[in-house]
């Protein structure tokens, strides 16, 4: 069963406006989370994480939510520019457990110009 | 130069081949990993090693054997596959297990193609 998920495959935004990118998971062990960038025939590229004790971290345009309670994060980027279309990956990790790291299925971003 | 590069990055091999796919990394990590990208998947993990020793096998068929030599270097030794192990196969590391900040850094893929 799969336990971390994007349920939206593509998303399509203006240049400019918020891009919202969404990811449940299942498993409350969870508390180490990243978010991943691919391009095209390229391998996925580190963006931004969060751990577990915080709800929030930032990174220039990129900011990271997390709901523990929801058992739910979400990546913003604002503002979109064209540059960011690409697929975004989510992924999770117990930290307690090991070094495995689930991941989501992608979302695929459209910044329209 | 990415800190893990893979070759090839293409590969196109028969379903009687014997063929290798190549991973090195350049970040000093103690953790290294294989993944599989199937289209419209996640990405599936394959083998981890921490330290040289294989520490995960995701029920990955035998027809996948890895080597890690060292930290540095990780190996997919691929025979007899199928074609629908076609896929995007992906080499990562991390720097170790258990620890908060233990970001996972990934090659640019090896595409392979079994015919």
């Amino acid at each position: 069963d799969q336990q971390v998920k994007q349920n939206s495959p593509s998303l399509s935004v203006q240049e400019g406006r918020i891009s919202i990118l969404n990811c449940d998971y299942t498993n409350s062990m969870f508390d180490y989370f990243l978010w991943y960038k691919k391009y095209p025939a390229e391998g996925p590229t580190f963006l931004i994480s969060i751990s577990s004790i915080k709800d929030k971290n930032e990174d220039g345009r990129f900011t990271v939510f997390l709901n523990k309670s929801a058992k739910h994060l979400s990546l913003h980027i604002v503002p979109s520019q064209p540059g960011d279309s690409a697929v975004y990956f989510c992924a999770a990790s117990d930290l307690n457990t090991g070094n495995q790291f689930y991941f989501g299925t992608g979302t695929s971003l459209t910044v329209i110009p | 130069e990415t800190g893990v590069t893979q070759t090839p990055r293409h590969l196109v091999m028969g379903m009687t081949n014997k063929k290798s796919l190549k991973c090195e990394q350049h970040l000093g990590h103690n953790a290294m990993y294989w993944y599989k990208q199937s289209a419209k998947k996640p990405l599936e993990l394959m083998f981890v090693y921490n330290f040289k020793e294989q520490t995960e096998n995701n029920s990955v068929p035998s027809r996948f054997s890895p080597e890690c030599p060292n930290s540095s270097h990780l190996f997919l030794h691929l025979h007899t596959l199928q074609p629908e192990d076609s896929a995007l196969y992906l080499c990562a590391s991390s720097q170790t297990q258990g620890k908060p900040g233990n970001t996972i850094y990934f090659g640019e893929g090896s595409w392979l193609t079994v015919v």
